[in-house]
């Protein structure tokens, strides 16, 4: 099984400052066939479902904020969210949809300081 | 616009069954991949089972082998998750999520039903 771990557990930031967050896969999910990095993120709100917010790594999805940017390739990702907003106040986890079990990181908690 | 709707969490006791629900609408359930993800209480995500979309291939987290089955019934647009022989350790909320068309992220997920495992 491919192991996603993330880091850190958990940060703070400042209103307007920027959150880096970092997803490690224990074996590259890069497949060679079509250059593609099998990697989403995902945001899950208190008491919501999660919900996908970029796929193939660095892929935003149609209405998710510009200020959210994911990047990376092979084993290491990650997810970098600018201007961080009081909304994106969130647990954050990367999935990798290379193989099965599509494993998950263990989620990224973000919070304002 | 998409809805998956999850129904059939209660509480049980341990070495009980349960069987879940997911009730698909507003997109093109016969095509579609389907997942089940599970999250204990204050827990992480985990991915449990995936079913292909004519219901003949089916993968398994390893602790949950054996025991769950996933399934579907294209006619109704419902997916199914059958839970054996439940432990306390499979106490979760239990969310149904659509495959990405062409891609294999989750981009749909219901609002979870929750299963409780208490004796």
């Amino acid at each position: 099984d491919i192991v996603m771990t993330q880091s850190p557990d958990s940060l703070a930031v400042s209103l307007g400052e920027r959150a880096t967050i970092n997803c490690k896969s224990s074996q590259s999910v890069l497949y060679s066939s079509n250059n593609k990095n099998y990697v989403a993120w995902y945001q899950q709100k208190p008491g919501q479902p999660p919900k996908l917010i970029i796929c193939w790594a660095s892929s935003r999805e149609s209405g998710v904020p510009d200020r959210f940017s994911g990047s990376g390739s092979g084993t290491d990702f990650t997810l970098t969210i600018s201007n961080v907003q009081a909304e994106d106040v969130a647990v954050y986890y990367c999935q990798q949809y290379y193989s099965t079990p599509r494993t998950f990181g263990q989620g990224t908690k973000l919070e304002i300081k | 616009q998409v809805q998956l709707v999850e129904s059939g969490g209660s509480v049980v006791q341990p070495g009980r069954s349960l069987k879940l629900s997911c009730a698909a609408s507003g997109f093109t359930f016969t095509t579609s991949v389907m997942h089940w993800v599970r999250q204990a209480p204050g827990k992480g995500l985990e991915w449990v089972a995936v079913i292909s979309s004519d219901g003949r291939n089916e993968f398994y987290i390893d602790s949950v082998k054996g025991r769950f089955t996933i399934s579907r019934d294209n006619s109704k647009n419902t997916l199914y998750l059958q839970m054996n022989s439940l432990r306390v350790e499979d106490m979760a909320v239990y969310y149904c999520a659509r495959d990405l068309p062409l891609a294999g992220a989750l981009d749909y997920w219901g609002q979870g039903t929750l299963v409780t495992v208490s004796s």
